[in-house]
């Protein structure tokens, strides 16, 4: 089956550091990426639409230059949370659309504490 | 209104139970219907994808959609201990990339 990867799966980071995280699919080219969030006892709420070689799609309320995305090849995408606060910390789950089955499989998630 | 509604339970079986889980959604363009499986701490794994009106059956899991009630369901067989998990469903309308979840209907099945 399809495997979509995340590293780190999880980190620690001062107040006003920047975290990258990465997101690979990892048996299949995905032309489009998704980043999640989620909180706790929360659904996932969609945060961006990363689509290989453009800018992503950002959902209404979530700022584009605090959650900068690339996606530069067919198989990774980054997440950098840039100057990063404590109300940042949350789970980031990535998902990687599979386009002969239109279906998007999901990473295993990359939990931030910001201290 | 919710585009999805999902009741967060927590829901607690005895193993070997049907499970019924369900999710109403309000959305007429939603055309084609996911079940993903969360355990704690790990990202959703997909379990069962429809597209039309009608029964999907994987195994110990059925999968049921009624469009025109707006309805969607997930029945697990013989449950056991390791289906314990949240369980979210998640649709998407055609032409659309994203897909929209509900909350997740926390399970627990007891030995």
């Amino acid at each position: 089956g399809a495997v979509v990867s995340q590293h780190p799966s999880w980190v620690i980071c001062k107040s006003g550091t920047s975290v990258k995280i990465e997101c690979r699919s990892l048996d299949f080219q995905a032309t489009t990426m998704f980043w999640y969030r989620q909180f706790p006892k929360q659904s996932l709420m969609l945060m961006a639409t990363s689509n290989e070689g453009s800018k992503a799609t950002y959902e209404q309320g979530v700022e584009k230059d605090k959650f900068l995305i690339n996606h530069a090849s067919l198989t990774l995408s980054t997440l950098t949370v840039t100057s990063a606060h404590p109300e940042d910390s949350s789970f980031y789950i990535c998902s990687a659309r599979e386009a002969s089955t239109d279906t998007q499989y999901f990473g295993p998630g990359t939990r931030l504490t910001v201290l | 209104q919710k585009e999805v509604e999902q009741d967060p339970g927590p829901l607690s079986v005895p193993e070997g139970a049907i499970v019924s889980l369900n999710c109403t959604y309000s959305n007429s363009a939603f055309q084609y219907f996911m079940w993903y499986r969360q355990y704690s701490r790990k990202g959703p794994e997909l379990l069962m994808y429809t597209y039309s009106s009608g029964n999907k059956e994987d195994g110990r899991f059925t999968a049921q959609v009624d469009k025109s009630s707006k309805y969607i369901s997930l029945f697990i067989r013989d449950s056991q201990p390791s289906d314990s998990a949240t369980y979210l469903c998640a649709m998407k309308a055609g032409g659309s990339e994203k897909l929209v979840f509900g909350k997740g209907t926390k399970l627990t099945v007891n030995p």
